[in-house]
């Protein structure tokens, strides 16, 4: 069964502080896709990222860096110099192929940026 | 409005009534699911649609009922609203990819449903 753990409920850090968002997941499939997204104080979800199993590449978007490991099952998240827009609350999900993709999303980590 | 559209955005009902929440899209994407959104648990997948008339149970299904005669729309029915149903409901949608690749969801507004 696939499952997505983000330990970190809550992340407080001054502006300009590099923070890390952990996600560790699980499934027993060779082909799945794992994502970020972002869910503002407005509370619309928006897309941030997707990355497929079979690339462990490394990822930088501007101020937004992610970091795959399939050999520690993780799929972490980085943002270099946070601002007061960056907090959210970050979701990280896992699509499974042979689950006819449906997507499980973990708990969510609630980032808190302060000026 | 091209997009992905909710419908109530709000709505408070009483218990044991039915409430259906609507959610439309104008991407014709295959893949419509639906999620509750609470404090603690994040999005829990109630149901999923791979294609017109094609359903699927996801987390959190028990208590309610779906259907996808078209492929724009995604009805989810709450057959007889209970207090553990208050939630924020997040409808999305998503395509398949090339080589059958699971691509983003693109999500509408929410709907905040309280039952009273």
């Amino acid at each position: 069964a696939q499952k997505v753990t983000q330990a970190q409920t809550e992340i407080s850090v001054v502006e300009k502080e590099d923070v890390t968002l952990d996600c560790v997941y699980e499934t027993r499939d060779t082909t799945y896709y794992l994502f970020w997204y972002k869910q503002p104080p407005s509370g619309e979800l928006v897309f941030l990222i997707r990355r497929n199993s079979f690339d462990e590449q490394n990822e930088i978007s501007g101020r937004y860096s992610w970091n795959f490991q399939k050999s520690t099952s993780s799929f972490n998240f980085t943002i270099t110099a946070s601002q007061v827009v960056d907090s959210a609350v970050y979701f990280c999900a896992l699509s499974e192929a042979t689950g006819g993709f449906k997507t499980i999303f973990g708990a969510g980590t609630r980032l808190f940026v302060k000026a | 409005d091209a997009g992905i559209t909710q419908s109530p955005r709000y709505k408070i009902t009483e218990t044991g009534r039915q409430v259906t929440l609507m959610c439309h899209q104008t991407w014709s994407h295959s893949y419509m699911f639906w999620y509750r959104q609470d404090l603690g648990h994040g999005l829990r997948l109630i149901y999923y649609s791979a294609a017109a008339d094609i359903t699927d149970k996801g987390e959190v299904p028990d208590g309610y009922v779906v259907s996808r005669s078209k492929t724009e729309n995604f009805p989810l029915t709450l057959e007889s609203a209970t207090r553990s149903q208050t939630s924020v409901y997040f409808c999305a949608s998503s395509e398949l990819g090339q080589g059958a690749a699971s691509y983003e969801q693109y999500f509408g507004p929410g709907t905040r449903l309280t039952v009273t």
